[in-house]
């Protein structure tokens, strides 16, 4: 079955970096487009960024173009998105899910990202 | 970047009850819409996809309709376990991949 874990979740100072990873097993990785997806305590939900199922295309969230960068290694059958120059308003939790005809049909189940001093 | 506008914000309603809610697209998206559930500390749910295409496994008491602008979910006769938030989301002009602001389904 298709399976999606996030981690590298945390607390973490304004102004540093984290990167998150999404393993993925159950299908085959390589061949889907695969998003980002956040969600502030208490709030709706924010795209985030996607990436083409080859890597060869990445789009941004205008809130985080600049500072987030998606990318995937497809021998890992992971996704990551590494962030920069996190904020405040960054706090979330974040979900990585596959992108299966126009719909982002599996998700995990998200890691927390707390920005705070 | 194309707004989706959920409306209402919240609703009460109870077991049995018919509902609706309707999700407006800032420009058409044909049918490019997708729904979803989520409940309390767990991850959306897809229920619909393409407006109108019940994603497998889901309840038949779930429909949705619409194309162009205008969309609505349906939910027949509510049960308990309905009862959580719905987001509408467009995939005509990804990116972004727009989701509405949420609806709050809650116990009349």
């Amino acid at each position: 079955q298709v399976q999606l874990v996030e981690s590298g979740g945390g607390v973490v100072q304004p102004g540093r970096s984290l990167r998150l990873s999404c393993a993925a097993s159950g299908f085959t990785f390589s061949s889907y487009g695969m998003h980002w997806v956040r969600q502030a305590p208490g709030k709706g939900l924010e795209w985030v960024a996607v990436i083409w199922y080859d890597g060869s295309n990445k789009y941004y969230a205008d809130s985080v173009k600049g500072r987030f960068t998606i990318s995937r290694d497809n021998s890992k059958n992971t996704l990551y998105l590494q962030m920069n120059s996190l904020r405040a308003e960054d706090t979330a939790v974040y979900y990585c899910a596959i992108e299966i005809a126009a719909a982002t049909v599996y998700w995990g189940q998200g890691t927390l990202v707390t920005v705070s001093s | 970047d194309i707004q989706m506008t959920q409306s209402p914000s919240s609703l009460s309603a109870s077991v049995g009850d018919r509902v609706t809610i309707t999700c407006r697209a800032s420009q058409t998206i044909s049918k490019y819409l997708n729904w979803y559930q989520q409940k309390p500390g767990k991850a959306p749910k897809l229920l619909i996809y393409a407006a109108s295409s019940l994603q497998s496994g889901v309840s038949s008491r779930f429909s949705g309709s619409g194309s162009g602008t205008d969309f609505a979910l349906t939910i027949s006769s509510l049960q308990p376990e309905d009862f959580a938030t719905y987001y509408c989301q467009q995939s005509y002009s990804p990116p972004p991949m727009t989701f509405g602001q949420g609806t709050r389904l809650e116990i009349k």
